[in-house]
């Protein structure tokens, strides 16, 4: 099974609207960490929010929310007020602890263009 | 600017060649991870440092090898190149030790197998 699934290959936006990207995710493992990056077209992978297994209030860093429910395994980033440096390419990513490090685990990307 | 330093940003070379990526983790920063993205394969995680020491191993193939030097920076040596193996390779850091584990990203170096 996958660990991470991202359903949605591309959405579209109006500018200053919001948009939720999905990410559901598959572990066992009751500590773990989610992640969402952002891939702009000039390719550096840039952090945008986490949020812990055991936090108990969703994650918010300015425009972006994580709408993390635990027991469906989604976590849903909400980007509020879309602007046009919005599109990129974004990717849910998880963190499960291995018996020394951790084990990083990436989704395919959802592509996000911002129309004006 | 994430602060991780990666170089090349480009490499061209040819099957069955060897070649040595290198990063430096941001400051202060114990924890390098290194990534393969490739159209096909995504975004694959492929061993992880902290201190000096091996802590986790992804999808890395027996031609590739990673170490962490006393100074913190790592270097990933890929060797007998393929034509496959064309693709960007992504080196990250983190404090480590942590559970929160944040990853800050390099700009990438882009290897392309000819």
């Amino acid at each position: 099974a996958q660990k991470i699934t991202q359903t949605q290959p591309g959405m579209f936006v109006q500018e200053k609207e919001a948009v939720t990207l999905d990410c559901t995710y598959d572990t066992s493992d009751p500590s773990y960490g989610l992640f969402w990056y952002k891939q702009p077209s000039s390719g550096e992978m840039i952090f945008l929010i986490y949020q812990g297994s055991y936090d108990q209030q969703n994650a918010t860093e300015g425009r972006y929310s994580l709408n993390f429910q635990k027991a469906r395994k989604s976590a849903n980033l909400v980007i509020s007020a879309s602007q046009l440096g919005d599109s990129a390419m974004y990717f849910c990513a998880m963190r499960e602890p291995t018996l020394t490090g951790n084990q990083f685990y990436f989704g395919t990307g959802t592509s996000l263009t911002v129309i004006p | 600017d994430s602060g991780v330093t990666q170089t090349p940003k480009h490499l061209i070379t040819a099957t069955g060649q060897r070649v040595t990526l290198r990063c430096s983790p941001r400051s202060g920063d114990l924890s390098v991870y290194w990534y393969q993205q490739s159209l096909d394969q995504g975004l694959q995680f492929l061993i992880q440092y902290y201190n000096g020491e091996e802590r986790a191993k992804g999808n890395i193939l027996e031609r590739f090898s990673a170490q962490q030097f006393p100074d913190l920076h790592s270097e990933l040596n890929l060797s007998s190149l393929e034509l496959g193996d064309s693709a960007l390779y992504f080196c990250a850091s983190s404090v480590g030790g942590l559970a929160k584990n944040i990853q800050y990203f390099g700009a990438g170096t882009r290897l392309s197998v000819l």
